[in-house]
């Protein structure tokens, strides 16, 4: 079983500055990483596949890297719509499963 | 553009069955790329994958290792949609449930229905 850490559980960002959130895959999973934007009330919403390809209709603010083991979802000048609990997955091994425990983004 | 509407009870008592349906436009639940999942989300769970249907040629269908022996995912072709029975509920299965797409791109969800909130209480 692949476990998935994301850090830091909470993030405190002013509007206008940038953002990075870690994911960590226990082993490798290559580039086979979905990252997704989850706001109350509301499905979490795909962002990222393939570590760094960003999903139909997701701002070019939005941006994934990285590979193996190690993750970042780095977001650019946020907006208040960004402030919201983000979760990585790794799709590598089955079942899809593998979620991170999510990093809440709020305002500081 | 694919949407799933979720419909069915909010309020299960303990032992029975937890019916939900999960009805699909812009895509066919018999494609032969796509695969119709049933995830829930809860405090002490987080995000959970529960099964998977899909049809290449004939029908099949997955779960997860913690509901199998109480779980069942139906395509219905008819009405383009699909279902979740989970039987012998308990207040532990209280949570979020949502239905979601994969595709032959990788088993990762791109489309998700609205979720609804299934509490399990007498």
């Amino acid at each position: 079983e692949i476990v998935m850490t994301q850090s830091p559980a909470t993030l405190s960002v002013s509007p206008g500055e940038g953002a990075t959130l870690s994911c960590r895959a226990s082993q490798s999973v290559n580039t086979n990483l979905a990252w997704y934007q989850q706001k109350p009330g509301q499905p979490p919403r795909l962002l990222i596949y393939g570590a760094s390809t960003r999903a139909t209709g997701i701002p070019a603010r939005f941006s994934g890297s990285g590979s193996g083991t190690e993750f970042t979802l780095t977001i650019s000048s946020l907006q208040s719509e960004d402030f919201a609990v983000y979760y990585c997955q790794q799709y590598k091994t089955w079942p899809p499963d593998s979620f991170g425990q999510g990093t809440k983004l709020e305002i500081k | 553009q694919v949407q799933l509407q979720q419909s069915g009870p909010g309020l299960v008592q303990p032992s029975q069955t937890l019916s939900l349906t999960c009805a699909i436009s812009g895509d066919s639940v018999s494609s032969n790329s796509a695969a119709w999942n049933w995830i829930r989300q809860s405090p002490s769970r987080g995000l959970e994958w529960l099964g998977r249907t899909y049809y290449r040629s004939k029908w099949y269908g997955d779960y997860g290792a913690s509901v199998r022996s109480r779980i069942a995912i139906n395509p219905d072709t008819s009405k383009n949609q699909f279902s979740l029975h989970l039987s012998s509920v308990s207040p532990e299965d209280t949570a979020v449930y949502y239905c979601a797409r994969y595709t032959s791109s990788g088993w990762f969800f791109d489309f998700w229905g609205q979720g609804i909130l299934v509490t399990v209480s007498s």
